[in-house]
C-alpha cells in the first residue's frame, strides 16, 4: 500500500462542466502521474509532476490541466469536459526501490482510480 | 504509433500449469520493464521489473525474461492459480525507473481455468 488516495472514486457529469479530480498521498513522494484507462488502449500518461509546482505534459494532456500546490496533492482538471473524456483515471507515485541484483530504480503504485462518466 | 505491444488480448490456461505472457516493444531506448496485474475495478499493482542490463529476474512464482536483441520480454507464472486471473500490463520507461512516466502496452487477461 503506498498510501495513495483518489477521490472521488466515481463521477458522473455533463458535457462542458468542470471537473476536478484528486490525488492525495501521504508518504512525501516527490513524483506524482496522472494516467487514463481506455478499453484498446491500456494506460496512457496525462500529465506527471516532479516537485511542488513543477509538471509536465504527457501523452494525452490535449483538455486536462494539473496542479501541485504542495507535495501530498496532485490535482487533475478538465476545463470542459467532452465525451471523449469518459475514462477511469489512475494517479501513480514514483518509489525508488533497491533491485536485488541491478541498479536502484523508481517503480510506480497506482492508486485505486477514478470512474468518470461524461454525458 | 505503438511502442509496448502485447498481441493476445487474453490467454486461458488450467490450474497448475504455467502462464506465459509475452510483450514486444520498438524502442531500443527503454531501460527499464515493468509488468503489472490488475483486477476489475482496482488500480494496476506492481508484480515484477527487470533491468535492460539483466535477461532474467525471479520473484517466487514470477519470472521475467528479457531478450533485447528480439525486443521481447516475457512473464512466466508457475505454477497458475486462480487468483492469478487478471489482466497484465507490460510497461517500459526511458529513465531507469519511470521518473518520466510509463509506455504500458494494451494489456491481456489470463484465466486460469480450474
Amino acid at each position: 500500500d503506498a498510501g495513495i488516495t483518489q477521490s472521488p472514486r466515481h463521477k458522473v457529469t455533463e458535457t462542458g462542466t468542470p471537473v476536478t479530480l484528486r490525488c492525495h498521498q501521504t508518504e512525501n513522494h516527490r513524483y506524482m502521474y496522472w494516467y487514463r484507462q481506455d478499453p484498446g488502449h491500456g494506460l496512457r500518461l496525462i500529465h506527471y509532476s516532479y516537485g511542488v509546482k513543477d509538471t509536465d505534459k504527457g501523452e494525452v494532456s490535449d483538455g486536462y490541466s494539473v496542479s501541485r500546490s504542495k507535495t501530498e496533492d496532485f490535482l487533475l482538471t478538465l476545463e470542459s469536459a467532452t465525451s471523449s473524456q469518459t475514462s477511469v483515471y489512475f494517479c501513480a507515485i514514483s518509489i525508488r526501490v533497491k533491485l536485488t541484483s541491478g541498479p536502484s530504480t523508481d517503480t510506480q503504485y497506482f492508486g485505486p482510480g477514478t470512474r468518470l462518466t461524461v454525458l | 504509433d505503438q511502442q509496448v505491444k502485447q498481441n493476445s488480448p487474453s490467454l486461458s490456461v488450467q490450474e497448475g500449469r504455467i502462464s506465459i505472457l509475452n510483450c514486444d516493444y520498438t524502442n531500443s531506448m527503454f531501460d527499464y520493464f515493468l509488468w503489472y496485474k490488475k483486477y476489475p475495478a482496482e488500480g494496476p499493482t506492481f508484480l515484477i521489473s527487470i533491468s535492460s542490463i539483466k535477461d532474467k529476474n525471479e520473484d517466487g512464482r514470477f519470472t521475467v525474461f528479457l531478450n533485447k536483441s528480439a525486443k521481447h520480454l516475457s512473464l512466466h507464472i508457475v505454477p497458475s492459480q486462480p487468483g492469478d486471473s487478471a489482466v497484465y500490463f507490460c510497461a517500459a520507461s526511458f529513465s531507469g525507473g519511470g521518473a518520466d512516466g510509463l509506455t504500458f502496452g494494451k494489456g491481456t487477461h489470463l484465466i486460469i481455468q480450474p
